[in-house]
């Protein structure tokens, strides 16, 4: 089964408007971590957001928010105001402890393309 | 600034060559970073988990001897792509987590794109 599953290849979002990337995710574990990455062409990691399983507020950082549905296992990005610069691929990871080994897993991520 | 440094970013070189590829850690002393593997278009595959003083270990599928990483420092791991081989190219990406546990994120290097001839 996956573990982080992204449904979406690609989105398209007119600037200033907002977006959602989907991501569920399969644990079995009671503690995790969620992330979400960018990844420009250029090819680099940002990372930009995370929410831990715990966490009972949805984490915000800038225009980056998380949708956590705890219950639904899903951990969706919420990207307001569109930028150009915000055209990149994102993935959607989670970390966790099986056994105290710590293991993160990668979606197959999500192309997002902001038009002017 | 930069949280992790990864060298060289890119490499060309002909069959057969072994590749060096470092990852250092700027700001924190890194008992276990991670090494990555992403084909184009594709998503991250964990290679191996990089540990400091002991061997590295690797996920299923991934050949031990084939890439080589030594943990030498709290601040530096290393990956070796021994006898590379055209089917060995592709980018390659490691990263460090900021903690122990399962919430604490982990950053990225800027990766290196390795070309065999």
């Amino acid at each position: 089964a996956q573990k982080i599953t992204q449904t979406q290849p690609g989105m398209f979002v007119q600037e200033k408007e907002a977006v959602t990337l989907d991501c569920t995710y399969d644990t079995s574990d009671q503690s995790y971590g969620l992330f979400w990455y960018k990844q420009p062409s250029s090819g680099e990691m940002i990372f930009l957001i995370y929410q831990g399983s715990y966490d009972e507020q949805n984490a915000t950082e800038g225009r980056y928010s998380l949708n956590f549905q705890k219950a639904r296992k899903s951990a969706n990005l919420v990207i307001s105001a569109s930028q150009l610069g915000d055209s990149a691929m994102y993935f959607c990871a989670m970390r966790e402890s099986p056994g105290g080994y710590q293991k993160v897993t990668f979606g197959i991520g999500t192309k997002l393309q902001v038009i002017p | 600034g930069a949280v992790v440094s990864q060298h060289p970013s890119r490499v060309i070189c002909k069959s057969g060559t072994s590749v060096k590829i470092e990852c250092r850690s700027l700001d924190f002393q890194a008992t276990t970073m991670f090494w990555y593997r992403q084909f184009p278009k594709q998503s991250l595959m964990l290679m191996a988990t990089s540990n400091e003083g002991s061997k590295a270990t690797y996920e299923q599928g991934v050949e031990k001897d084939k890439f080589l990483i030594n943990h030498a420092s709290l601040t530096l791991s290393t990956l070796t792509v021994t006898s590379a081989h055209p089917e060995d190219s592709s980018f390659y990406i490691c990263s460090v987590p900021t903690g122990p546990n399962s919430n604490q994120p982990q950053h990225f290097g800027d990766g290196t794109r390795l070309s065999i001839l």
